[in-house]
């Protein structure tokens, strides 16, 4: 069973510049997340879509977005990039649905990361 | 205060020694929760999930939830240097919240 795939793993934008990353999640999962992952900040949650609708959203600005097509991939945008944008970007990908507390619920799957780095 | 605490160490035990790494979490609602283990340059992997207060064990592993106390723990026992990374703890409510997880803690497992 294939996993996460994250493309592209490395990507190097100037300020100003605008960014699109890809998820493809594991077979059969319908929600995808997306997360940024700084030394000082940790994993700090953007937002997760389950069934093409966004379901959660983050704390963040409104230059981070994200959508997910009929097929359970799904992209994230972050326009205007600014320095404190450097990241790790982690997609994780889940069932997304079924009772909260049974077995395998809610468990993320993580891919590998889109490392960003805004010179 | 945060939604998920955990101590940020590093945490350093000698091999073969019990590693206990502890957490707490904010939110009474929280009703599954998860350890992951990242590797320094990787994304993190699901070590275990437990749903039900008490213990819950797999291999060396075992997690220990105790709800009324708000508090998650993972133990490894007979720590290896391979279980050197960062352990972080995740909290999911029966809401539509996403998964929160804490800041993690280092553990270093000394040869």
């Amino acid at each position: 069973k294939a996993g996460v795939t994250q493309t592209p793993r490395y990507l190097i934008k100037t300020r100003g510049q605008q960014v699109t990353l890809s998820c493809s999640p594991i077979s059969g999962h319908r929600s995808v997340s997306w997360y940024q992952q700084t030394p000082g900040q940790g994993l700090q949650f953007l937002f997760e879509y389950f069934s093409e609708t966004q379901r959660n959203k983050g704390n963040f600005p409104g230059r981070f977005s994200g959508r997910q097509f009929s097929n359970s991939r799904s992209e994230m945008n972050v326009s205007t990039l600014e320095l404190g944008d450097s990241a790790l970007y982690l997609c994780a990908s889940s069932r997304g649905q079924g009772i909260p507390t049974s077995p395998g619920a809610n468990v993320l799957t993580f891919g590998a990361g889109s490392r960003l780095t805004v010179l | 205060q945060k939604e998920v605490e955990q101590n940020s160490g590093p945490l350093s035990v000698p091999e073969g020694a019990i590693a206990s790494l502890n957490c707490t979490y904010s939110d009474r609602g929280s009703q599954s929760f998860f350890w992951y283990r990242q590797y320094s340059g990787k994304s993190p992997e699901l070590i275990m999930s437990i749903y039900s207060n008490g213990d819950k064990e797999d291999g060396r592993f075992t997690a220990q939830l105790n709800k009324a106390s708000q508090y998650v723990s993972l133990l490894i026992r007979d720590s290896q240097p391979s279980d050197s990374a960062t352990y972080l703890c995740a909290v999911k409510d029966t809401g539509r919240r996403a998964l929160t997880f804490g800041s993690g803690t280092r553990l270093q497992v000394q040869p």
